[in-house]
């Protein structure tokens, strides 16, 4: 069973592009970030995560850019492939670096295309 | 290890009805916490706690209740159920609060009638 909404936003890609998924906050006291993939059916999966005191960085074929000047937070995906297909969102937290209260936004629709 | 387990995956309730929502954990987690999933809504905290004995409301606490008599287990009542509280539930842990990667369970898919 699918367990997010039926109106998220949808960014659809070709198999081996490259995919920008974006994230805006609102908190300018947010210090820490995190991305999730959330399969149809399944519980979020951690992905990658950023402190506030760094603007890039990398993972296995990911890459978060931060932009703490408009709050912005970026997940770009390289050679995407057809088991990126999920719902990807990011959650923030201001508690010096704690996850007890992370605060999630709703997502985005990643669907890849052969 | 299994990871964090969550039963049932599906329940169908009638208003008024009470259930409990059950979690475990086998990584030894310090941290445990469960959150709702509702379409064009992010994840919202309902309860969390740091250590067996230790609990405290998150965002959306209202009609639940939890417990956390063990390190493994992390239990979410629902005491009088509502259509309101039809929704997706998640249990999540962590060795910590701190920068630590949060582990989720599959999800129970509850409906209220």
């Amino acid at each position: 069973g699918e367990s997010v909404g039926l109106h998220l936003p949808t960014l659809s890609v070709q198999e081996g592009d490259n995919s920008i998924i974006n994230c805006a906050y609102s908190n300018s006291a947010s210090d820490y970030f995190i991305w999730y993939k959330q399969e149809s059916g399944k519980g979020p999966q951690f992905i990658i995560d950023i402190r506030s005191n760094m603007d890039k960085r990398q993972g296995q074929r990911v890459t978060v850019l931060l932009n703490k000047t408009v709050k912005h937070l970026s997940l770009q995906i390289a050679a995407t492939q057809p088991g990126d297909s999920a719902v990807y969102f990011c959650a923030e937290s201001s508690r010096s670096y704690n996850t007890d209260k992370l605060i999630f936004g709703t997502g985005t629709r990643l669907q890849v295309f052969p | 290890n299994a990871g964090v387990t969550q039963t049932p995956k599906f329940q169908v309730l009638k208003t008024g009805q009470s259930m409990t929502l059950q979690c475990a954990q086998d990584m030894n987690h310090e941290y445990m916490s469960w959150y709702r999933q509702d379409p064009g809504m992010g994840l919202r905290l309902i309860h969390y706690s740091v250590g067996a004995g230790i609990t405290d409301q998150g965002e959306v606490p209202n009609g639940y209740n939890v417990s956390r008599s063990t390190t493994e287990d992390f239990p979410l009542r629902l005491l009088s159920a509502a259509p309101s509280q039809t929704s997706v539930y998640f249990c999540a842990s962590s060795y910590s609060t701190g920068v630590d990667t949060q582990y989720f369970g599959p999800g129970t898919r509850l409906t209220v009638l």
